[in-house]
């Protein structure tokens, strides 16, 4: 039983315009969401969190936003850069718990 | 400091045979998760060990074991090898809560 769930597989966007990636999640235990970025051959690398105390943090081109009534978070990148084509992994995470419990991942190409 | 290192990168075995898989956490980190990732299931909790105990164990059958060293070195063992075994396994090390999960490059294992 999936509890991340990322329903896009894939996802292109212009060089300089928003990508907008989404999560949803069913496990209402869940109070840590990140967000890992992959590229081919390595392993995931940490680019973004929030806690359930938050709907919105940010970090310079990256926002994770949380809607915790819908069990739903997303991650924008403005501008897009071609550099972040990756794939995109959300990812949570109980108080306490020693695991995290990962979505299928996003494809994101930037198409210079 | 050095990252998680992870030995062998890449691995062929044959159906049947058992694999032994080695993961070298970041100095200092204690706790070593395993993840396996393939493709549309995106990264399945394995175990996580913590000063050489197991502290929590995924859903995968009792031929996925692991252990963890006095130096937190860990290596899992996956016996019996079946062609869905085929692969990525990702170690991470941390300290703490998701955001300070390094992951090493993963071993890829293929089961012919």
């Amino acid at each position: 039983d999936q509890q991340v769930k990322q329903n896009s597989p894939s996802l292109s966007v212009q060089e300089g315009r928003i990508s907008i990636l989404n999560c949803d999640y069913t496990n209402s235990m869940f109070d840590y969401f990140l967000w890992y970025k992959k590229y081919p051959a390595e392993g995931p690398t940490f680019l973004i969190s929030i806690s359930s105390i938050k709907d919105k943090n940010e970090d310079g081109r990256f926002t994770v936003f949380l809607n915790k009534s819908a069990k739903h978070l997303s991650l924008h990148i403005v501008p897009s850069q071609p550099g972040d084509s990756a794939v995109y992994f959300c990812a949570a995470q109980e108080t306490g718990a020693n695991n995290l419990f990962f979505g299928t991942g996003t494809r994101l190409t930037v198409i210079p | 400091k050095a990252g998680v290192t992870q030995t062998p990168r890449y691995l062929i075995k044959t159906r049947g045979q058992q694999v032994t898989l080695s993961c070298s956490p970041i100095s200092g980190h204690r706790s070593v998760s395993w993840y396996q990732q393939t493709p549309g299931q995106g990264l399945q909790f394995l175990f996580e060990y913590f000063s050489e105990t197991q502290r929590n164990k995924g859903n995968f059958p009792g031929r996925f074991s692991g252990r963890q060293f006095s130096n937190s070195r860990s290596e899992m063992n996956v016996s019996t090898l079946e062609l869905g075994d085929s692969a990525l396994y990702l170690c991470a090390s941390s300290e703490g809560q998701g955001d300070g999960y390094t992951f090493g490059s993963g071993t890829r294992l293929t089961v012919v």
